[in-house]
């Protein structure tokens, strides 16, 4: 089993819906780091984040690190969106998990 | 560009070959990353080094030879591939050991071993 588990694994939504994408992981953290993924590989950080939210634009991360949880919301989303959403979590020893990804496709 | 630049974009090798990616940072980060990223499989760290020593290698076969001549240069020499190791190969590299801060990744090598 995955330390990282992440859902949806795929997702299309329509131009200007609010998108949600959730990350659960086992282990024990001191950070979180969303990445995007765009086509043709490039990796970019979103966020690092150890506690309570963080907003860029129209991004959005959360994490409860009680629950072991995180949430990547993407407002009045847009076909430039479109990538895989990776949630990673590390822990103070270097150690980054990685989960598989969330597809996001969004339509014009 | 994120600032770090990977060499090349795209790499076809027959399995006698011999070849290397190359990784170039030059945003004074002090340690650098090799990542294997396979179809559908979540990325896999394969090496790590701070401060040009190497510190982490997580198991992977010595057909993969990492370098890291100074602290803005990465290099992953291959030889004698299987066709398995093809993939996305990702360098990245951070500001602090820990990956705390400033992590940032290359655009990535795609590899297939033919």
């Amino acid at each position: 089993k995955n330390e990282v588990e992440q859902s949806p694994q795929n997702l299309t939504a329509q131009e200007g819906e609010f998108i949600t994408i959730n990350c659960s992981y086992s282990v024990g953290i001191s950070a979180l780091h969303w990445l995007q993924q765009h086509p043709g590989g490039g990796i970019v950080s979103l966020f690092m984040l150890s506690s309570g939210k963080k907003k860029h634009g129209r991004l959005i991360a959360t994490i409860n690190i009680q629950e072991k949880h995180s949430s990547l919301h993407i407002t009045a989303s847009h076909p430039r969106d479109s990538a895989v959403y990776i949630c990673a979590p590390t822990n103070t020893g270097n150690q980054f998990y990685f989960g598989t990804g969330t597809s996001l496709t969004v339509i014009p | 560009e994120t600032g770090v630049t990977q060499t090349p974009r795209h790499l076809v090798m027959g399995m006698t070959n011999k070849k290397s990616l190359k990784c170039e940072q030059h945003l004074g980060h002090n340690a650098m990353y090799w990542y294997k990223q396979s179809a559908k499989k979540p990325l896999e760290l394969m090496f790590v080094y701070n401060f040009k020593e190497q510190t982490e290698n997580n198991s992977v076969p010595s057909r993969f030879s990492p370098e890291c001549p100074n602290s803005s240069h990465l290099f992953l020499h291959l030889h004698t591939l299987q066709p398995e190791d093809s993939a996305l190969y990702l360098c990245a590299s951070s500001q602090d050991p820990t990956g705390d801060y400033g992590y940032t990744f290359g655009s990535g090598t795609r590899l297939t071993v033919v």
